[in-house]
């Protein structure tokens, strides 16, 4: 199984800060991965697919980036609405797999 | 708009069955897979199965072969979920979700539903 380590788990940053979230595959995964948003008590949004393809209705202000094994979402300017748990996900192979989490906070 | 809503969660005993259903619209169903993802409490996600377009090609995640089937009946746009054996561990909120094109993966989500395995 291909394994996803998000890294910070937990992120502290104000209003207006950028904000960087990575994760790191075990093994070659191309481009195939995702970026979701999970606000509390809600289900899981797409913000970008294929590594840097922003999902329609994604603000401008996430974009992503990498490619083989390491992938960062960026915040350029952090909001208040922002404020969520952020999941990678790989899906070049079977099993899919997720990173871990992070939990974003102002 | 593209809506998926699960339906047959609840609380079941440890060893018993229970089958979750999703039925989804705002898209042709028998276009796209479509899987299963499960968040226990305060987890991360995990993916559990998918099912392609047509039915013919299935995956399952290994802690759950055998006892867990995914189905799918295009004509009435629903997605099915056969979980048999339950366990504690198989407590968690079920998301049925649509996996777009090969680039996108998964792409929508339902609101899920919470399955509860205690006695």
């Amino acid at each position: 199984d291909i394994q996803m380590t998000q890294s910070p788990s937990f992120l502290s940053a104000s209003v207006g800060d950028r904000v960087t979230i990575n994760c790191k595959a075990s093994q070659n995964i191309n481009r195939y991965l995702n970026w979701y948003q999970q606000k509390l008590g809600e289900a899981p949004e797409l913000l970008i697919y294929n590594a840097n393809s922003l999902q329609t209705g994604t603000p401008s202000r996430f974009s992503g980036s990498g490619s083989g094994t390491d992938f960062t979402l960026t915040i350029s300017s952090l909001q208040p609405e922002d404020v969520a748990t952020y999941f990678c996900l790989q899906h070049n192979s079977w099993p899919r797999t997720f990173g871990a989490g992070t939990k974003l906070e102002l | 708009e593209v809506q998926l809503v699960e339906s047959g969660g609840g609380l079941v005993q440890p060893g018993r069955s229970m089958k979750l259903s999703c039925a989804a619209s705002g898209f042709t169903f028998s276009n796209y897979g479509v899987a299963w993802v499960r968040q226990a409490p305060t987890k991360g996600l995990e993916w559990v199965a998918t099912i392609s377009y047509d039915g013919r090609s299935i995956y399952y995640r290994d802690s759950v072969k055998g006892r867990f089937t995914i189905s799918r009946d295009n004509a009435k746009s629903t997605l099915f979920l056969q979980m048999n054996s339950l366990r504690s561990e198989d407590t968690a909120t079920y998301y049925c979700t649509r996996e777009g094109t090969q680039l996108r993966g998964i792409d929508y989500w339902g609101q899920g539903v919470m399955v509860t395995v205690s006695s």
